[in-house]
C-alpha cells in the first residue's frame, strides 16, 4: 500500500529563516517522489521531483529536497524564506511502473515579516 | 491558451441543478484526471482517462459523470449533488497514464459550492 504523511498541517517561519517541510512515505515498490505548491485560488504547480539518480534534487524558487530511502523521507527545504513562498505544499508519491499519484494532506507555509 | 485550463472557475448550484465542468489541455498529453480537493483532506483522485478510455474510477458516486470526447478535453457532469460535494475540483493531464513516470500538470480548478 502507498501513503504519504506530511507532518504539520501549518508551518510558520520568519522571512529569511530556514524552511523545512516534512514528508514521509510508504511504498511497496521504488517510488517517484514529488513536491507541488499551490497558491491561493490556483492549481498545483510542480516544485521538484525525484525519479532516479542523485538523491538531492533542486527545484524552482530555491527549493530542494533529499530522498532518503532508509528513512522513507523526502523533506523539502529552502535556506531562506521569502514572503512569496507563503502557500500550501503537497508531497506526492507515484510508485514506479504505476500511473497513480498519492498526495499528502498538505502543509500551509506562513512567512512572517 | 497554454497548459491546462478549466471553466468555470467558480460555480454555485442547487442540489437539483445539472451543470458541467470543463477541462482542456494544450500540452499534447494522452491522459487526463479529475481530483477533488476538500478542506483538510488529501487530494482525492476521482477519474483517470488514458487515450479517451476511462482507466480508473475510484468509487465515485454516480451523481458525478465524466466524459472524455478526445485527448484534449475532459468534462465532469454534475447532477443532484449534495452540500458535502462542495470543493475545489482540479483537472490534470500527463503524457501517458500507463508509463513509468508521469508528471502531472494541473489546471487552476473550479470552486464548486452546492447549496
Amino acid at each position: 500500500a502507498q501513503s504519504v504523511t506530511q507532518l504539520g498541517s501549518h508551518v510558520s517561519v520568519s522571512e529569511g529563516a530556514l524552511v523545512l517541510l516534512r514528508c514521509n512515505y510508504s511504498s511497496s515498490v521504488p517510488p517517484y517522489l514529488f513536491w507541488y505548491v499551490q497558491y491561493p485560488n490556483q492549481g498545483l504547480q510542480l516544485l521538484l521531483k525525484y525519479t532516479t539518480g542523485a538523491t538531492l534534487v533542486k527545484g524552482i524558487n530555491g527549493f530542494e529536497a533529499e530522498f532518503k530511502k532508509s528513512e522513507t523521507s523526502f523533506h523539502l527545504t529552502k535556506p531562506s524564506a521569502h514572503m512569496s513562498d507563503a502557500a500550501e505544499y503537497f508531497c506526492a508519491v507515484s510508485p514506479s511502473g504505476f500511473n497513480k499519484f498519492y498526495f499528502g494532506s498538505g502543509t500551509k507555509l506562513n512567512v512572517k515579516p | 491558451e497554454t497548459g491546462v485550463t478549466q471553466t468555470p472557475r467558480h460555480l454555485v448550484m442547487g442540489m437539483t441543478n445539472k451543470k458541467s465542468l470543463k477541462c482542456e489541455q494544450h500540452l499534447g498529453h494522452n491522459a487526463m484526471y479529475w481530483y477533488k480537493q476538500s478542506a483538510k483532506k488529501p487530494l482525492e483522485l476521482m477519474f483517470v482517462y488514458s487515450l479517451e478510455e476511462r482507466v480508473e474510477n475510484n468509487s465515485v458516486p454516480s451523481r458525478f459523470s465524466p466524459e472524455c470526447p478526445n485527448s484534449s478535453h475532459l468534462f465532469l457532469h454534475l447532477h443532484t449533488l449534495q452540500p458535502e460535494d462542495s470543493a475545489l475540483y482540479l483537472c490534470a493531464s500527463s503524457q501517458d497514464s500507463r508509463g513509468t513516470y508521469n508528471e502531472q500538470f494541473f489546471g487552476p480548478g473550479t470552486r464548486l459550492t452546492v447549496l
